[in-house]
Formats: C-alpha cells, sequence, structure tokens
C-alpha cells in the first residue's frame, strides 16, 4: 500500500501565478486533510474533506484558496494570485476514519 | 480554542541517555493525540497514536502516555541514538473539529 502522495515536491511561481498542489490519499483513505507550515513556523491546518465534500474550511485564508475531492482523481489545493507570503510548506494527510493520520512527504511552494 | 505547547523546545543529549519531550494541551476534551517525528526538510513519520481512552502506547523504544485530566502527555525515548535526531511533533484532535492541532515541536539533537 503505497503511502500519500503528493506532487511536486516542489513548486516556484511567480507572484500573480496560479498553484496547484496534489495529493493522493491511501488507498481506502476518504479523509484529507491539507495543513500549512510556514518558514519557522508550526503545522496549521487549513482544510478537512471527504470525497466530494468539504467538510471543515476553518483554517483556509478567506481568498485566492480553495480545496477540492473530486469522486475520481487526488485531492487538489488551488492558490490563485501567489503571493510571496504563500511560500511555505504544504503537508496533505489522509485517514480512513477520525484515527490516524498519515502525511504524504509535502509540496514545497515558492514564490518569487 | 485549543493551544499546544511542548517543551523544552530543543534538547541536545549524548548518545545512550534516556530522555522524556513533554506536551501540554489546554482542552482536555480531546478524541486522540498523535506523536510524529520530522526531519529538515522532509515529512512526517507518525511515531505513535493515543486515544482518548488510553492511557499510553508502546513502539519499541518509544512509549507516549496521555493524562487528559491534566491536559499533559509525554514521549519516553530509549536509550537515545544519533538517528533520533529530529524534530518530534505533538498533535491533538478534539472532540469538536476533525484536524489536529500541532505544538510547536521539540528539536532533539543526539550526540554520538
Amino acid at each position: 500500500n503505497a503511502g500519500v502522495m503528493q506532487n511536486p515536491r516542489h513548486l516556484v511561481r511567480r507572484r500573480g501565478q496560479e498553484a496547484r498542489l496534489r495529493c493522493s490519499p491511501m488507498k481506502g483513505h476518504s479523509h484529507v486533510y491539507w495543513y500549512r507550515q510556514l518558514p519557522e513556523e508550526g503545522l496549521k491546518f487549513m482544510v478537512y474533506l471527504q470525497k466530494e465534500n468539504i467538510i471543515d474550511e476553518s483554517g483556509m485564508p478567506k481568498e485566492r484558496f480553495s480545496a477540492e475531492f473530486p469522486k475520481e482523481g487526488p485531492s487538489i489545493l488551488r492558490i490563485q494570485q501567489v503571493v510571496r507570503g504563500d511560500s511555505a510548506a504544504y503537508f496533505c494527510a489522509s485517514s480512513p476514519d477520525r484515527g490516524e493520520q498519515y502525511f504524504g512527504p509535502g509540496t514545497r511552494l515558492t514564490v518569487t | 480554542k485549543q493551544e499546544v505547547t511542548q517543551i523544552p523546545a530543543a534538547l541536545s543529549v549524548p548518545e545512550g541517555e534516556n530522555l522524556v519531550l513533554n506536551c501540554s494541551f489546554t482542552d482536555s476534551a480531546i478524541y486522540n493525540l498523535q506523536w510524529f517525528r520530522q526531519d529538515p526538510g522532509k515529512g512526517l513519520t507518525s511515531l505513535l497514536l493515543i486515544q482518548s481512552s488510553q492511557r499510553e502506547q508502546t513502539s519499541g523504544r518509544l512509549n507516549a502516555s496521555l493524562d487528559k485530566s491534566s491536559g499533559r502527555s509525554t514521549l519516553y525515548i530509549a536509550a537515545s541514538q544519533p538517528g533520533d535526531s529530529a524534530t518530534y511533533l505533538c498533535a491533538v484532535g478534539s472532540n469538536y473539529g476533525q484536524n489536529f492541532v500541532f505544538g510547536p515541536g521539540t528539536r532533539l539533537s543526539v550526540l554520538p
């Protein structure tokens, strides 16, 4: 059973461009969580999704950020019109239920 | 709002020592608690998960305890090795939401 996959591992975007981060959960896991780790800061929850539904987006910035987890395919975290402050490591985790979360390797976004 | 703290922020010990890392949380209505390690520039590796009804969990040289009433968890590492050097993160899942609230981490260095 492959672990949680995230791609790309590293992403460089210029200010104003769009960033798309992908997360493929472990097989059989229908719960996906996105977290952000800003430089020199701790991990902060962004959004929790189950297949085709956003359950909790209380940690998502109100503008420019969106997330989806379609019936088929990976979960996508989309950041529109990126700014330098969006530079961070974005981690995805999956779980089969409300239990243990398994984390992916992260996507490191750099905005130039 | 749940807040999680970890003490100490950094720890340096000689190889072979037993050590204890501490995690405190403000809201005792937790669902579970998970300990992770994070190597520099890498993702999170799950170490131990404790459900709210449990008092401790063990895996190899690691033992994690949970005292909900006092809002504390400890991670005990026996016979530390240089390969244990990493940042150790405590994450608390609450009864009210699906996401984890992370502590800031303890940066551990085990010297050969």
